[in-house]
């Protein structure tokens, strides 16, 4: 059974950075891409990144593009999302998911909730 | 960047009718097209991917159909748990998007 853990949610101030990861099991990890999707509070579902399987290629929408960074791991089947020059309106929960790109999303962790705020 | 616009936005029905959720696409997706379903609290969960199969696991009630720029989600016989938020995403062409979202509620 596919299962996806997110961590390192929290509360950051204006202008700061996190970094967010999600531990995979139960898949080959370095065989699919993988992928970021936020949810702000009470809106709809918003696609933040993307990485191939491979990790050589990574997607982002205009509106992260230069803050947020995708990577992976496949020694630790791992993947994070670094978040640069965080905004209030960045303030989301933070879904890690199978896929992207070259197939839906057919698996979701529960997701970490990041809140920016001073 | 491809928009998908989703119809009704809120969508009121009784256990037992039909469901109907249209999905449009500003152009043409082809059949990359899926359908999610999110309950209040919990994670999206794929029901329906290139527009037509269902996911492993969803019941047969659920159908996708349609190609290009119009797509419909049916449910054929509401159940108690299927009132959600129900959301189309296309991969097609970066970036990735969704539509807005259709709230199916109890009438």
């Amino acid at each position: 059974e596919v299962h996806l853990l997110e961590s390192g949610g929290g509360l950051v101030q204006p202008g700061g950075s996190l970094r967010l990861s999600c531990a995979a099991s139960g898949f080959t990890f370095s065989s699919f891409a993988m992928s970021w999707v936020r949810q702000a509070p009470g809106k709809g579902l918003e696609w933040v990144s993307s990485i191939s399987s491979s990790g050589a290629s990574t997607y982002y929408p205009d509106s992260v593009q230069g803050r947020f960074t995708i990577s992976r791991d496949p020694s630790k089947s791992t993947l994070y999302l670094q978040i640069r020059s965080l905004r209030a309106d960045d303030t989301a929960v933070y879904y890690c998911a199978k896929g992207g790109g070259g197939a839906h999303f057919d698996s979701w962790g529960q997701g970490t909730l990041v809140t920016v705020s001073s | 960047e491809i928009v998908l616009t989703q119809s009704p936005a809120i969508l009121s029905l009784s256990p037992g009718e039909r469901a109907t959720l249209s999905c449009r696409a500003s152009q043409s997706v082809s059949s990359y097209l899926a359908w999610y379903q999110q309950k209040p609290g919990q994670a999206p969960r794929l029901l329906i991917y290139d527009a037509s199969n269902r996911a492993t696991g969803i019941p047969a009630r659920f159908s996708g159909s349609g190609s290009g720029t119009d797509f419909t989600l049916t449910i054929s016989s509401l159940e108690p748990e299927d009132f959600a938020v129900y959301y189309c995403q296309q991969r097609s062409n970066w970036p990735l998007t969704f539509g807005q979202g259709t709230r199916l509620e109890i009438k």
